[in-house]
């Protein structure tokens, strides 16, 4: 078992330019998440999703979008970056909402 | 509003001596709290949650609703301790988590 992996692990954007993270798990779990950390921010909810081919906002969804096309990856988009989305991305899943397990996160620089 | 407070960024302590990481949280529903620890260059896993009241690594922690409380306790720290503490929240009929800013535990030989 894999777990949780990230794709990629780093990148750096230019401000305006877009790109997609995928998530993907081999747990057969029905709940995935995006978050992002920031230093003393802790981790904010992107956005989640409960099933294949459904998706929800989090706390911080704006700038980001999300696919759930099949239930073991979540892809996380972003359309055109800003120096602000410069974080580190952590993707979750869960089986019916209990523990997470979590990515090793994605390390992004947009400059 | 549904919130959780983690009030110290920083706590350091020696080897041997008791910790206490604090959480405290605002929800009007009936809470699911998690602690989740990130060790360095490690994912985030979890420690520990309330609904199954064990202890894991030493560390414990009680959920108390009348102080809307969920500290996490150890008795004798060790320095494999030293590591990112995160409390969670579990919003009820969602299956969303809030999570606090983090603790950073140090512990000093």
């Amino acid at each position: 078992n894999a777990g949780v992996t990230q794709t990629p692990k780093f990148r750096v954007l230019k401000t305006g330019q877009s790109m997609t993270l995928l998530c993907a798990q081999d747990m057969n779990h029905e709940y995935m998440y995006w978050y992002r950390q920031d230093p003393g921010m802790g981790l904010r909810l992107i956005h989640y999703s409960v099933g294949e081919g459904t998706t929800a906002k989090g706390e911080v969804p704006d700038g980001y979008n999300v696919s759930r096309l099949k239930k073991q990856n979540f892809l996380l988009g972003l359309e055109s970056a800003a120096p602000s989305q410069t974080s580190v991305y952590f993707c979750a899943s869960s089986y019916w909402g209990n523990e997470q397990y979590f990515g090793p996160g994605t390390r992004l620089t947009v400059t | 509003a549904q919130r959780v407070t983690q009030p110290e960024k920083l706590l350091s302590v020696f080897k041997g001596a008791p910790v206490e990481l604090k959480c405290n949280y605002s929800y009007s529903g009936s809470p699911e709290l998690f602690w989740y620890v990130q060790y360095s260059r490690q994912r985030l896993q979890l420690l520990l949650r309330h609904i199954s009241r064990e202890s894991i690594k030493g560390f414990t922690a009680d959920l108390n609703k009348g102080e809307t409380s969920f500290h996490l306790k150890k008795p004798f720290a060790q320095e494999e301790d030293s590591a990112m503490y995160y409390c969670a929240l579990g919003i009820g009929g969602t299956y969303k988590y809030i999570f606090g800013t983090g603790t950073r535990l140090k512990v000093l030989a």
